[in-house]
């Protein structure tokens, strides 16, 4: 059974701070996605990583795939509220989706 | 664009109860799914479908049966509700077997008591 974990689980911050979330596992994945999903909603997609070492940005979000396709990470610059929302790793393993349980972020202004 | 509709968004049910939850898209999509989302627990997913006339097991498919007659509708029913079922239920599509993006309908938040 494939161990996914996110954290850190919570964080909260003020907008303009910088941070980085992170999505680990034991097994190495083909492909990973990251959703976020804001409150009374469903997730939407923000990325898809498929190359280990891969470094994707969309605007002052840089996401990060690692080299032995293992973990991946999500680095947010000079947040903002409107960033405010679970953050959700998706992995593929052998055609298969796993969601991890999500790092819920919360940026005041 | 109404992409995945859900119905109901909220309900609320009685210990042994049945009920059904509808997803439609209308993206022409051949894959579905029906997970649910707990505090801490992530997205499981439950049941999922390759095709009009298909269903498949997830990773948590007890007490929960699924039906797909038509290639845009996925309906997710519940036998004998039951209190561990409370849950928000999310339906979505995608054009590809689990690499491709999924596309979330807004949840339906059922309560069980």
């Amino acid at each position: 059974t494939q161990l996914l974990e996110q954290s850190p689980q919570f964080l909260s911050i003020q907008e303009g701070e910088n941070l980085t979330v992170y999505c680990n596992s034991s097994s190495v994945f083909s492909s990973l996605q990251w959703y976020r999903q804001e409150p009374g909603e469903g997730p939407v997609l923000l990325v898809t990583v498929v190359t280990g070492g891969e470094v994707k940005k969309l605007k002052r979000l840089t996401f990060q795939f690692g080299d032995a396709r293992k973990d991946s990470s999500l680095h947010i610059t000079a947040a903002q509220p409107g960033d405010t929302g679970l953050y959700l790793c998706a992995p593929d393993q052998g055609g298969k989706l796993i969601f991890g349980q999500g790092t819920e972020l919360s940026v005041k202004p | 664009n109404a992409g995945v509709t859900q119905t109901p968004k909220f309900r609320v049910l009685k210990t042994g109860q049945s009920m059904t939850l509808l997803c439609a898209q209308d993206m022409n999509h051949e894959y579905m799914y029906w997970y649910r989302q707990d505090p801490g627990m992530g997205l499981r997913l439950i049941h999922y479908s390759v095709g009009e006339g298909t269903t498949a097991k997830g990773e948590v498919p007890d007490g929960y049966n699924v039906s797909r007659l038509k290639k845009q509708n996925f309906l997710l029913g519940l036998e004998s509700a039951a209190p561990s079922q409370t849950s928000v239920y999310f339906c979505a599509s995608s054009s590809s077997l689990y690499t491709g993006e999924l596309f979330f309908g807004e949840g339906s938040r059922l309560t069980v008591l």
